[in-house]
């Protein structure tokens, strides 16, 4: 079945680590997404890509990188410079950017700070 | 900006009541309409979508009619089971606008 695979499920982070989200696709599409969703809110886009090799800040890049070195992966690096990270991680793809197609959800990366 | 209000949760409900969760929408044009739906621990999964004005999408034994006059989206199911509980999410997109969410609203359903 085609799909979003994320991982690890869960994931802990020291003061001054950096830890990587992995996100993978299998579904051919072109768009790939990062959001934070903190408890009881939305969703709050960090950064997306259109195409591989292409990235593009969303609404709260700040503290967090990425890559789109292939077509079905799209990892997200939460820096020492995040000072709030716990929260919950989602992936998601799409077949264009921004097209009126829905977006498709990985399970999610519960990220907590040790 | 296009921006998406929904009905401030949680919504608490007895198994077999109706539901309505009400969302309203700010948009020029004719934008998309989307519910999806997150189970605890999970990630969001598309429950419906509608594309154009009076456009109904229904899965599941969910219902929403994309009403442009009011611009309006409510989700509605006739009787609601416990498996229904979850985190209800209203969103919009347009063109190549980014997708925009709701609030999301919290369902809790008693047996």
């Amino acid at each position: 079945d085609g799909g979003i695979t994320q991982s690890p499920k869960y994931l802990f982070r020291k003061e001054g680590q950096n830890v990587t989200l992995s996100c993978e696709q299998n579904l051919n599409h072109d768009a790939m997404y990062w959001y934070r969703q903190d408890p009881g809110q939305g969703l709050r886009l960090i950064y997306y890509s259109q195409i591989v090799n292409d990235f593009q800040k969303g609404d709260i890049a700040e503290g967090y990188s990425v890559s789109r070195e292939k077509k079905e992966s799209f990892p997200l690096t939460v820096t020492s410079a995040q000072k709030n990270p716990t929260a919950f991680y989602l992936c998601a793809s799409s077949s264009r950017i921004y097209s009126n197609q829905p977006q498709h959800f990985g399970d999610g990366t519960r990220l907590s700070i040790l | 900006g296009n921006s998406v209000t929904q009905m401030e949760g949680p919504v608490t409900l007895s198994e077999e009541a109706f539901l309505t969760i009400n969302c309203t929408y700010t948009a020029t044009g004719y934008p998309s309409l989307f519910w999806y739906v997150q189970y605890p621990g999970e990630g969001l999964q598309l429950l419906l979508k509608a594309t154009k004005a009076d456009d109904k999408g229904s899965n599941k034994g969910f219902e929403a009619t994309y009403r442009k006059e009011t611009t309006s989206f409510h989700l509605e199911k006739g009787s609601v089971q416990v498996s229904d509980s979850a985190v209800y999410f209203c969103a919009l997109a347009q063109g190549a606008q980014k997708l925009v969410f709701g609030q999301g609203t919290r369902l809790t359903i008693n047996p």
